[in-house]
């Protein structure tokens, strides 16, 4: 497929707990971006990396790229019932398109 | 608030009616997207304008006939759906794509669910 892929599929862990999430792409990047999306909303834009950066930070957030490895982990610390939400990544190469997400559940 | 908003935030048709879907934005950006999220199904990207000339389809059958007369609004023309049509319209927007490339990020609305009887 032209998209990358995120996993695992679903993720539920305790409030407090940290989480993280994989992304993986088939060709080479501009950037990559990952996105939020609460349960029938819009997406929102996280936190975009650039493929000459390794990590990231944006607040509670964590993001690292490994190009050899065409991969991408998006890290929550100290989770939050309201980071409950599906995320996806995005990279600009392959023209807008979108894995399957994570679904990210965080129990109270 | 995104700065782009959608409308009808919910619609139900039959499969012979005509609606459209409509998208407006205010981020003063010149490429608009239509995207169908379907339950279970990776989002799929619909249509791609830049500077309101239409750069993708990807393959999206005729009875969805996107318009978009200005680089701030875009809409999604819906004629003859099928039940399996039923599915979260999501429209984004972003700055202009150079070379069919995009370097920001998307800017999404809320979405028009849609279900057809």
């Amino acid at each position: 497929s032209q998209q990358g892929e995120e996993d695992p599929q679903a993720l539920s862990i305790q409030e407090g707990e940290n989480a993280t999430m994989n992304c993986s792409y088939k060709t080479s990047i501009n950037n990559l971006q990952w996105y939020r999306q609460n349960s029938g909303r819009g997406l929102v834009h996280l936190i975009l990396i650039r493929s000459n950066e390794r990590e990231k930070h944006s607040g509670r957030l964590r993001v690292t790229l490994d190009t050899s490895k065409k991969s991408s982990s998006l890290l929550i610390t100290a989770s939050r019932a309201a980071d409950t939400a599906s995320y996806f990544c995005e990279d600009n190469f392959n023209k807008f398109y979108f894995g399957s997400g994570t679904k990210l559940n965080v129990k109270p | 608030e995104t700065g782009v908003t959608q409308t009808p935030r919910h619609l139900v048709m039959g499969m012979t009616n005509k609606k459209s879907l409509k998208c407006e934005q205010h981020l003063g950006h010149n490429a608009m997207y239509w995207y169908k999220q379907s339950a279970k199904k990776p989002l799929e990207l619909m249509f791609v304008y830049n500077f309101k000339e239409q750069t993708e389809n990807n393959s999206v059958p005729s009875r969805f006939s996107p318009e978009c007369p200005n680089s701030s609004h875009l809409f999604l023309h819906l004629h003859t759906l099928q039940p399996e049509d039923s599915a979260l319209y999501l429209c984004a927007s972003s700055h202009g794509l150079a070379g069919g490339a995009r370097t920001g990020e998307l800017f999404f609305g809320e979405g028009s669910r849609l279900t057809v009887l």
